[in-house]
């Protein structure tokens, strides 16, 4: 069975510019989340979909932004970058994200801004 | 509010035991996960509880008191390849998970 897909897994961009990351999740599964991890601040929640809607969502500014196909791919959009959005992003999927369901996370896409 | 504690950094030594401690505050409970997260790599699941008490997973073993927030991941027999940054994450009551900051854990030889 194949894990959760990211793409692209290396991305440089410069400061204003948008970005658009991609995840594919676990064939089945309907939840995917999406965070932010950085050196020493750990897993910073962006935002869940589940079955094409978004059912949380974390402490970040309007520009980044979600969405989740009826095949329950999802993709993340950074607009106008800035410096500090240099970072890795995760993706995890789960059967519904729900009570013993485990996230499985991706590899991750890592973000530099110049 | 929502938060997780976990202590930063530990340091330990090949073959002997080392347990990290979390506690949590969450709107609602809905099981508690220990995740691990080698430098460079993507976190891997590693146990998850529900209810009360100590639950075995070969070298790895993960308590949990619901009445006190706090739970705790126990590795014994230590090898240099558990060297590895160990995550605590709640489930809340609205499907989202809470993160701790992550437990960097040294392995000495």
């Amino acid at each position: 069975k194949a894990g959760v897909t990211q793409t692209p897994r290396y991305l440089i961009k410069t400061r204003g510019q948008q970005v658009t990351l991609s995840c594919s999740p676990i064939s089945g599964h309907r939840s995917v989340s999406w965070y932010q991890q950085t050196p020493g601040q750990g897993l910073q929640f962006l935002f869940e979909y589940f079955s094409e809607t978004q059912r949380n969502k974390g402490n970040f500014p309007g520009r980044f932004s979600g969405r989740q196909f009826s095949n329950s791919r999802s993709e993340m959009n950074v607009s106008t970058l800035e410096l500090g959005d240099s970072a890795l992003y995760l993706c995890a999927s789960s059967l519904e994200g729900d009570g013993n369901q485990p996230q499985h996370f991706g590899d991750g896409t890592r973000l530099s801004i110049l | 509010g929502q938060n997780i504690d976990q202590p930063t950094e530990m340091t330990a030594t090949e073959g002997a035991i080392v347990q990290i401690n979390c506690t949590y505050q969450t709107s609602g409970f809905n099981g508690l996960f220990w995740y691990q997260q080698h430098a460079g790599e993507a976190p891997t699941f590693l146990s998850y509880n529900v209810l009360d008490g100590l639950e075995e997973k070969g070298r790895f073993s993960s308590f949990l008191s619901r009445s006190k927030g706090y739970s705790y991941l126990l590795l014994k027999e230590l090898q240099m390849k558990d060297s590895a940054s160990y995550l605590c994450a709640a489930r809340g009551s609205n499907y989202q998970l809470i993160w701790g900051a992550g437990t960097k854990l040294i392995i000495k030889p």
